[in-house]
């Protein structure tokens, strides 16, 4: 069956360091990924795209990889600050035809930046 | 910044109840989906529309749910009738049509049906 799983459901780091989350998935072949940012009654917030064929992708003090092979994304905080405390969500793309993507999402790992 | 608008932001009622909730997706955007909110489920797509016609609505439980997109302004998901396993916090997103696109979130309705 088809799953996505992110590493834990709460991961607590010391201010500065880097946080890095992990997303495996098993029975996709996902076009792209995407990471997402949800803070506490709020909406996702979309933050990188890495596609099939690429290994890396940075923004800022963010970093994601993608290894098809091993069928894991890595999202990475460099610095980390308390305000990246937030739970994060990745979510693979699959082409649902006529053009159009759909996105399923895992359920999430919940970040804590203690300062 | 543009934003999609979800109303009501929250709503409480009684089981059996219609339930309706309402979504203004980004001007231009001509993809539109519903999601639903648990800590069990985590976040699950319920239907998608593509320029206001229904793509897939194969995540809905289709005997009280429905989807509708009576123009382009305006996005739909009706409840009727509601039971308590529908609580849940519902969400839309909007986006482009075409790979690599991001999607766009509200900031959801929280539904408790009691």
């Amino acid at each position: 069956s088809q799953k996505i799983e992110q590493n834990s459901e709460a991961l607590n780091i010391q201010e500065g360091k880097t946080a890095t989350l992990t997303c495996n998935y098993t029975n996709y072949s996902p076009a792209y990924l995407q990471w997402y940012r949800q803070d506490p009654g709020r909406g996702p917030v979309f933050l990188l795209l890495i596609r099939e064929n690429e290994k890396e992708k940075r923004k800022e003090r963010l970093k994601v990889t993608f290894d098809t092979t091993l069928k894991q994304s890595l999202f990475h905080i460099t610095a980390s600050q308390p305000a990246d405390s937030a739970t994060y969500l990745c979510a693979l793309a699959v082409y649902s035809g006529a053009g159009s993507y759909q996105l399923t999402f895992g359920k999430g790992t919940k970040l804590s930046v203690i300062p | 910044d543009a934003r999609v608008t979800q109303t009501p932001r929250h709503k409480v009622t009684e089981m059996g109840q219609e339930v309706t909730m309402r979504c203004q997706p980004i001007l231009g955007h001509n993809t539109v989906f519903w999601y639903r909110q648990t800590m069990m489920q985590g976040l699950e797509l319920l239907a998608y529309f593509r320029n206001r016609a229904p793509l897939d609505d194969s995540g809905m439980p289709k005997d009280r749910f429905s989807a509708e997109m009576p123009d382009a302004t305006l996005a739909t998901l009706k409840i009727q009738p509601s039971e308590p396993r529908d609580s849940a916090v519902y969400f839309c997103a909007s986006g482009l049509v075409g790979e690599n696109q991001p999607q766009h979130f509200g900031d959801g309705t929280r539904l408790s049906i009691l």
